[in-house]
């Protein structure tokens, strides 16, 4: 069965300051997809960025970056000049030629 | 519309009774999920829908949880005999899927509280 981790629970970040979002997952596929959502306290989860697995490049929307290590199954989110806004729980998920999976979430606390 | 609706937004019941949670998902999306979230927690994967296919029901937490997907668009969540621990926010996401799994579009959830 496919697993997506995130092994940090809950990070915080000062404003205008760079905070990274672990995730790491298990799969044998060689082409699949990673997604990073956001989920604020209004619950609508948010799409932030997509990366398809067969792109070296790593993906970049704006602030938010990933670090995407195929070989090591790690996809970290980079968060830069952190905004009071940017507070929420993120889901790393992973699809493919099965149903998507999340991890468990990090829920971002963003300092003034 | 334009994205995916779930109604009722808010669902209050007494324990005991049965619920049905409705999602409408986007036009032309074949994949759909069902999951659970209790206050401040993750995702609960409940049952997943792709085309034609049998769903994927590995998720229902009991056999008071069910839902169906009718003419591979909107889909009801049903759960009988409502207990206190349901309570929680129900999301729904559909997904284009052509022989892979895209993203997901989240619905806005329907919130239940059971009494």
């Amino acid at each position: 069965a496919q697993t997506v981790t995130q092994s940090q629970p809950e990070m915080s970040v000062q404003e205008a300051e760079t905070v990274t979002l672990s995730c790491t997952y298990d799969t044998s596929e060689s082409d699949y997809y990673l997604f990073w959502y956001k989920q604020p306290p209004s619950r609508q989860m948010i799409l932030v960025i997509r990366q398809e697995a067969y792109k070296q490049q790593n993906a970049t929307e704006n602030r938010f970056s990933v670090n995407f290590q195929k070989a090591a199954k790690s996809f970290s989110l980079k968060i830069s000049d952190s905004q009071l806004g940017d507070a929420a729980m993120y889901f790393c998920g992973k699809g493919g030629s099965e149903k998507l999976v999340f991890g468990k979430g990090t829920k971002l606390t963003v300092n003034p | 519309g334009a994205g995916v609706s779930q109604s009722p937004s808010n669902k209050v019941t007494e324990k005991g009774k049965d619920v049905e949670l409705r999602c409408d998902p986007i036009s032309g999306h074949t994949a759909l999920y069902w999951y659970r979230q209790s206050l401040g927690q993750g995702l609960e994967f409940l049952i997943y829908f792709q085309g034609n296919s049998a769903p994927d029901k590995s998720g229902l937490p009991s056999d008071r949880f069910s839902a169906e997907r009718t003419g591979g668009s909107v889909s009801t969540l049903t759960i009988q005999r409502t207990q206190q621990e349901d309570s929680a926010v129900y999301l729904c996401a559909s997904s284009l899927t052509s022989g892979r799994v895209y993203e997901q579009y989240f619905g806005p959830g329907t919130r239940l509280t059971v009494t």
